[in-house]
């Protein structure tokens, strides 16, 4: 079955610290891997897209990584804001049917 | 990018009642999905909205409970028929490009079943 599990579930840091957060999956065949951004009650907005041969991909503040070869994924949030506070999921696609499979999330409060 | 709307934004209804949620992209796409996230989870695929043709189920949603239209490439509704607390749940909208592409989520309809 293929699965994405994410750590931790969630996460509370100073405004101003770094952070980083864990998506190990076991989907197979590997077609992409995303990262998502999920404010309350918004809709997911994309962070990070990353292909088999992608091993770091930036979007402003954040950073994704993968290594395809131990199926793990991670994102850093540099320099975080409150505005950062929001749910982060890992999408991870396989290219079997092109299915979607959403991990749980990880829940990141950033405080004053 | 894609912009989508969804209406209606959340809806309390007595059970046993029907719901049409409606999604609005502001542009043409080929690829348009319905999800569910229920409280504290994530999200999960109800259906593939197929333009023209009817819609592709995940295993555990069937049509009869929650039917969908595809009327042209940037409308899609989902009806969540005779509905049951259990279906309170946010449901969300959202569109790809192609395969690959960045998929784009509509704010989502939240509903609450008593």
């Amino acid at each position: 079955k293929n699965q994405v599990e994410q750590s931790p579930q969630s996460l509370i840091i100073l405004e101003g610290k770094n952070c980083t957060l864990q998506c190990n999956y076991t989907v197979s065949p590997f077609s992409n891997l995303r990262w998502y951004k999920q404010d309350t009650g918004r809709g997911p907005v994309s962070l990070t897209i990353m292909t088999f041969s992608e091993n770091t991909k930036s979007n402003g503040r954040y950073t994704a990584t993968l290594d395809a070869d131990t199926k793990q994924s991670s994102l850093h949030i540099t320099a975080s804001q409150l505005s950062d506070s929001a749910s982060y999921i890992c999408v991870v696609v396989s290219n079997s049917g092109y299915a979607l499979n959403f991990g749980k999330g990880t829940s990141l409060l950033v405080t004053p | 990018s894609a912009v989508i709307s969804q209406k209606p934004s959340r809806d309390i209804c007595q059970r046993g009642t029907s719901l049409t949620i409606q999604c609005q992209v502001d542009s043409q796409v080929t690829m348009m999905f319905w999800y569910r996230q229920q409280p504290g989870q994530s999200l999960t695929l109800i259906a593939t909205a197929n333009q023209g043709s009817e819609a592709t189920y995940e295993s555990g949603f069937v049509i009869d409970k929650f039917p969908i239209s595809r009327p042209n490439l940037t409308f899609s509704t989902l009806t969540v028929s005779n509905m049951s607390p259990e279906d309170s749940s946010i449901y969300l909208c959202s569109v790809e490009r192609g395969m690959g592409e960045t998929q784009y989520f509509g704010p989502g309809t939240r509903l609450l079943v008593l």
